[in-house]
């Protein structure tokens, strides 16, 4: 079973401030996705990365994914209380079908005004 | 947009009864998922379904059947609820040929059995 670590697991910072948000795992993925669960709703899209190095900016958010493709972090830039969630990576594993997608267990993020 | 509507937002059911949780989605996507939610244990995958009849078990199956008579519909069975399976039930759906595709989730039931 490929294992992914997400860290922090809980995060309360001021509007404002910048933070980041870690992924790691042991396992060398084919693709790794980041999704963003609000209260009372399912987990949405909010990036694929699938190559090794690879940055993407979703206006204030950036995501990597690493070199080795073992490991992707997300930052974020003056956060805004709309940024507040639960922030899920997933990632599927090499020849992995559909049901080859492993989950993060979270990162809980709060925006204080 | 994909929609995936889940019948019930909250649900209480006995220790014992059989529970249905009804998931449908409307953009004609090959394969449907379902998943639990709890506190500290992240998303764990139940079963999924790549095609109308077709199933297979996910990292936790035990005390859980499906069932996918239409392509648009995929059921979650508990045969006799338990208290170990109050949790937050998700269902996703995703294209099959696409293979980075995302899942596109509901808004989950948040099922109690007592």
């Amino acid at each position: 079973t490929q294992l992914l670590e997400q860290s922090p697991q809980f995060l309360s910072i001021q509007e404002g401030e910048n933070l980041t948000v870690y992924c790691n795992s042991s396992s060398v993925f084919s693709s790794l996705q980041w999704y963003r669960q609000e209260p009372g709703e399912g987990p949405v899209l909010l990036v694929t990365v699938v190559t090794g190095g690879e940055v993407k900016k979703l206006k204030r958010l950036t995501f990597q994914f690493g070199d080795a493709r073992k490991d992707s972090s997300l930052h974020i830039t003056a956060a805004q209380p709309g940024d507040t969630g639960l922030y899920l990576c997933a990632g599927r594993a090499s020849g992995g079908g559909a049901d080859g997608l492993t989950f993060g267990k979270g990162t809980h993020l709060i925006i204080q005004p | 947009d994909v929609k995936v509507t889940q019948s019930s937002r909250y649900l209480v059911k006995r220790t014992g009864e059989k529970v249905f949780l009804e998931c449908v989605q409307d953009m004609d996507h090959e394969n449907m998922f379902w998943y639990r939610q709890d506190p500290g244990l992240g998303l764990r995958l139940i079963y999924f379904s790549y095609d109308v009849k077709m199933k297979e078990k996910g990292d936790i199956p035990e005390g859980y059947s499906v069932s996918r008579e239409k392509k648009e519909r995929f059921s979650l069975i508990l045969e006799s609820a338990s208290t170990n399976q109050t949790s937050m039930y998700l269902c996703a759906s995703s294209p099959g040929v696409f293979y980075n595709s995302p899942l596109h989730f509901g808004n989950g039931t948040r099922l109690t059995v007592t």
